[in-house]
């Protein structure tokens, strides 16, 4: 299957830091997608981005679509406690399939 | 509007046994698929299908059976369940088309096999 780097794994995250995210590949793709997944529940799509270079946000979260198409960060402003989850990159394949990454783990910070 | 709903969402298996986990979606999606997730390994594709009565192999098929005998429901079979089958499996379901990137996951079953 595709791999998906994402990166980091895990990270801690205080009230009110912006925290970032990445995704890369070795092959190119013209979709590239952010998921959340809270606990005890599916991922949840947050961010679409299909055009190299294509900046998008949704509330406090910020997503950019590489300009060599494959890779893809993903910025959270001004955190806080309920962006606790795990994030996944993913990038869509025929029949509409999605290859995911790992994830980034993100924890509240004691 | 009940989305994509899963059963069952725990079960425990012993080794050699066989269960099917069902997956209903209330949308009258086209596209449906069963996805599996391990610690730090991410989502990873199982089985698909691109409309009742079709199936397709994914990343990691074996071991794994599937049927789509009517739109809305996509059964995951295990017919002799081992212990690398421990996992949560994550049903999910597209309209495809322009509302594709939209993957509307269901909240999981999560299985042990002992």
């Amino acid at each position: 299957g595709q791999q998906l780097n994402q990166s980091p794994q895990s990270m801690f995250i205080q009230e009110g830091e912006d925290v970032s995210m990445n995704c890369t590949s070795s092959s190119i793709f013209n979709t590239w997608l952010w998921y959340k997944q809270e606990p005890g529940e599916g991922p949840v799509l947050l961010i679409a981005l299909y055009k190299a270079g294509e900046l998008t946000s949704n509330g406090r979260l910020t997503a950019q679509f590489g300009i060599t198409r494959k890779d893809s960060f993903l910025n959270i402003s001004a955190s806080i406690p309920s962006d606790v989850g795990i994030y996944f990159c993913a990038v869509r394949f025929e029949d509409y399939k999605l290859s995911f990454g790992a994830g980034t783990t993100v924890t509240v910070r004691a | 509007n009940a989305g994509v709903t899963q059963t069952p969402k725990f079960r425990v298996l012993k080794t050699g046994q066989s269960m099917t986990l069902l997956c209903a979606q209330d949308m009258n999606h086209e596209y449906m698929y069963w996805y599996r997730q391990d610690p730090g390994m991410g989502l990873r594709l199982i089985h698909y299908s691109v409309g009742e009565g079709t199936t397709a192999k994914g990343e990691v098929p074996d071991g794994y059976n599937v049927s789509r005998l009517k739109k809305q429901n996509f059964l995951l079979g295990l017919e002799s369940a081992a212990p690398s089958q421990t996992s949560v499996y994550f049903c999910a379901s597209t309209p495809g088309g322009a509302g594709a990137n939209v993957l509307t996951f269901g909240a999981g079953s999560r299985l042990t096999v002992l």
